[in-house]
């Protein structure tokens, strides 16, 4: 079955630390992967997304992925986090197998030390 | 242009009473969905709508909960009679064509059973 890890409950850098957020997917072909942000209180708002082509995915507000299909992982990236920065991210997966259903991962919290 | 509307923000219910959610999707978007989101978890589906057919349903569970879009275009969302443990967040969301396209997330309804 299709699934999503997110190994990570809990991580807290400092303002203007760089951050690295992973995400291993569980599927046979190629995925299409996302990546949400979620403030609290708030919806899910897409940050990117990758389908094909270049594995080095670039988003909104400075976040890029890169899809690594030999370790089966779609890690997210910032260069140098902001306190605006803290909130729940979720990896999420669409396989086609799946009745194009979208699997989320649990979600990793993020704190930004000041 | 508005996004994905939903209301009420809030519910607070006694178990074995009824409760219903409503959302309103982004114009045009013909594909809805009704997430449902536990507490330190990340959203499951639980009913997809191509404009006013449920085409998945398999996770709803439909002894108590119901949902229609009558019209194709807003959704609502039923729990009949609802028990403690559906006391969770519930997210719409939309997208243009269905599988694979972004989906818009709603602020969701947070519900609370006691």
């Amino acid at each position: 079955a299709q699934s999503v890890t997110q190994p990570d409950i809990h991580i807290t850098v400092s303002e203007g630390a760089s951050l690295e957020l992973r995400c291993n997917y569980s599927y046979g072909a190629t995925p299409y992967l996302f990546w949400y942000v979620q403030s609290p209180g708030q919806g899910l708002q897409l940050l990117l997304k990758y389908f094909s082509g270049d594995t080095l995915v670039q988003g909104i507000k400075g976040f890029e992925a890169e899809f690594k299909r030999s370790q089966s992982s779609f890690n997210l990236r910032k260069p140098s986090v902001h306190w605006s920065d803290a909130a729940e991210y979720f990896c999420a997966v669409l396989t086609e197998s799946s009745a194009s259903k979208i699997i989320f991962g649990s979600g990793t919290r993020l704190s930004i030390r000041p | 242009e508005a996004g994905v509307v939903q209301s009420p923000r809030y519910k607070i219910i006694e178990k074995k009473q009824p409760v219903a959610f409503w959302c309103n999707p982004i114009s045009g978007h013909n594909t809805l969905y009704w997430y449902r989101q536990n507490l330190g978890q990340g959203p499951e589906l639980l009913i997809r709508y191509e404009n006013e057919e449920a085409v998945d349903d398999s996770q709803l569970p439909k002894d108590r909960f119901s949902a229609e879009r009558l019209k194709g275009v807003d959704s609502t969302l039923k729990i009949q009679p609802a028990e403690l443990g559906d006391s969770a967040v519930y997210l719409c969301a939309s997208s243009l064509v269905g599988s694979g396209e972004t989906q818009y997330f709603g602020p969701g309804t947070r519900l609370l059973v006691l």
